[in-house]
């Protein structure tokens, strides 16, 4: 079967950095995405890997490793908008998106 | 990037009463659009596929005839939930992504139904 785990909730200091983990498991893999979502609104795109290795992108950074169907999001800096879920989402064989339930992620000052 | 619109952010309706909901690509051409139900502290769960000019793909356990789904046009999906109860009462999403492939989704701003 297709899953997606991710840690329920985090908490991380402001200024701080703090690494969010997905393990996934596909039928056929054509990539894992990183979504935002505060409180009571859609979720936006933060990225895209689907080579092996790190992307990174201002603050934040996404890595993958394919072989073991592993991703991280790396945020940098902390700030309080940070509060918010971050969700995991690979693409399996077909192009369809499987969901992980999301990291909650909480900043305090 | 591109533009996906829903409409309305928030509805409360009564129980027994139907509600519809429109997704819009505003910028952009879609073909096929998702809608995604979502409970507190859950993740996103799909609905069902909206395919332009055809039926839509329904997720198992997705009840069609309750959930009736209309994608008459390039940039318009529509949800509509019949019959509403209050279990209905959660987060709905529509997304749509540019092209086919490999491509980002953008989300509509979703809509809070509740229903009393």
């Amino acid at each position: 079967g297709q899953n997606i785990d991710q840690p329920t909730e985090m908490t991380a200091t402001e200024g701080a950095i703090v690494q969010i983990n997905c393990t996934y498991q596909t039928s056929g893999f054509n990539g894992l995405f990183w979504y935002q979502q505060h409180a009571g609104e859609a979720p936006t795109f933060l990225s895209y890997n689907v080579l092996d290795g790190l992307e990174e992108k201002g603050r934040f950074s996404s890595f993958l490793s394919r072989s073991k169907g592993y991703s991280y999001l790396l945020l940098k800096e902390l700030q309080m908008k940070d509060s918010a879920s971050y969700l995991c989402a690979g693409m399996d064989s077909n192009y369809q998106l499987i969901w992980g339930a999301g990291t909650k992620l909480i900043i305090k000052p | 990037g591109a533009v996906v619109s829903q409409h309305p952010s928030w509805v409360i309706c009564k129980s027994g009463t139907s509600v519809k909901i429109e997704c819009r690509s505003l910028d952009f051409q879609a073909t096929t659009m998702f809608w995604y139900r979502q409970f507190p502290k859950q993740s996103l769960m799909l609905m069902a596929t909206s395919n332009e000019g055809s039926k839509a793909t329904y997720e198992q356990g997705v009840e069609k005839d309750k959930f009736l789904i209309n994608h008459a046009s390039l940039t318009l999906s529509t949800l509509t939930v019949t019959s509403a109860h209050p279990e209905d009462s959660s987060f709905y999403i529509c997304s749509a992504r540019v092209g086919a492939g490999v491509t980002e989704a953008f989300f509509g701003q979703g809509t809070r139904l509740t229903v009393v």
